[in-house]
């Protein structure tokens, strides 16, 4: 079974500029996570999906943070513009229904940089 | 609302045990133990559902007080695979994570 695919691993921009990290989650699996998670910390929840519907997003900030998951399926996540404070992996993961009594599954993450 | 872990880390020698406690301000639906090594993903440990219930794999095992909103990961006869940082995540409507318990075994 495929498991939770991210790309970029890896980006390195300056601040003010725009990123977008892409998910697809694992097959038939209705619930999308993106997490942040801080050099040292640990993940925070930044938006929550249940197909294509927004089930959480009360952490994400959403003045220059969005996220879509159009057709309930593949997700992106973007940042624009950037701060410095918004250096961070971002992990997406996935769950069959939602986290109550289902296994999270995360992908390997976004390693982004602003410099 | 985060769940508070304790201890913020640990140094074992292999063959020692060790507990890491998490908990919650919140009531809870279900607790989850993640680990995570440096530079990779979490890994999925295990689940524990309102009830009480106790879980454990192998050596590694896991309790849930709904009451107290408290769960603990122990920890028995620790491998030098054990080392990594554990998480907790708590499930109320979504799953917030504690700050982490970084574990060390060494030989």
């Amino acid at each position: 079974e495929a498991g939770v695919a991210q790309s970029p691993r890896y980006k390195i921009i300056e601040k003010r500029q725009s990123v977008a990290f892409w998910c697809n989650p694992i097959s038939g699996h209705a619930t999308l996570y993106w997490y942040q998670q801080i050099l040292g910390q640990g993940p925070k929840l930044l938006i929550q999906f249940q197909n294509n519907g927004v089930v959480d997003d009360s952490q994400l900030p959403k003045d220059r943070f969005s996220a879509e998951r159009l057709k309930g399926v593949d997700s992106t996540l973007k940042i624009q513009p950037a701060k410095l404070e918004d250096s961070a992996v971002y992990l997406c993961a996935s769950s069959l229904l939602g986290p109550s009594g289902n296994t999270i599954y995360f992908g390997e993450g976004s390693w982004l940089t602003v410099v | 609302q985060q769940p508070v872990q304790s201890p913020q880390a640990v140094i074992l020698r292999e063959g020692e045990d060790a507990v890491i406690n998490c908990s919650s301000s919140k009531a809870l639906y279900s607790v989850h133990w993640y680990r995570q090594k440096h530079g990779e993903a979490p890994v999925f440990l295990m689940i524990l559902l309102k009830g009480g219930e106790q879980k454990g794999h192998d050596k590694i095992s896991a309790s849930f007080n709904e009451k107290k909103q408290q769960s603990s990961l122990y920890l028995t006869a620790s491998q030098l695979s054990y080392s990594g940082t554990y998480f907790c995540g708590t499930v109320n409507n979504d799953m917030r994570f504690g700050a982490g318990t970084r574990l060390t075994v060494k030989p």
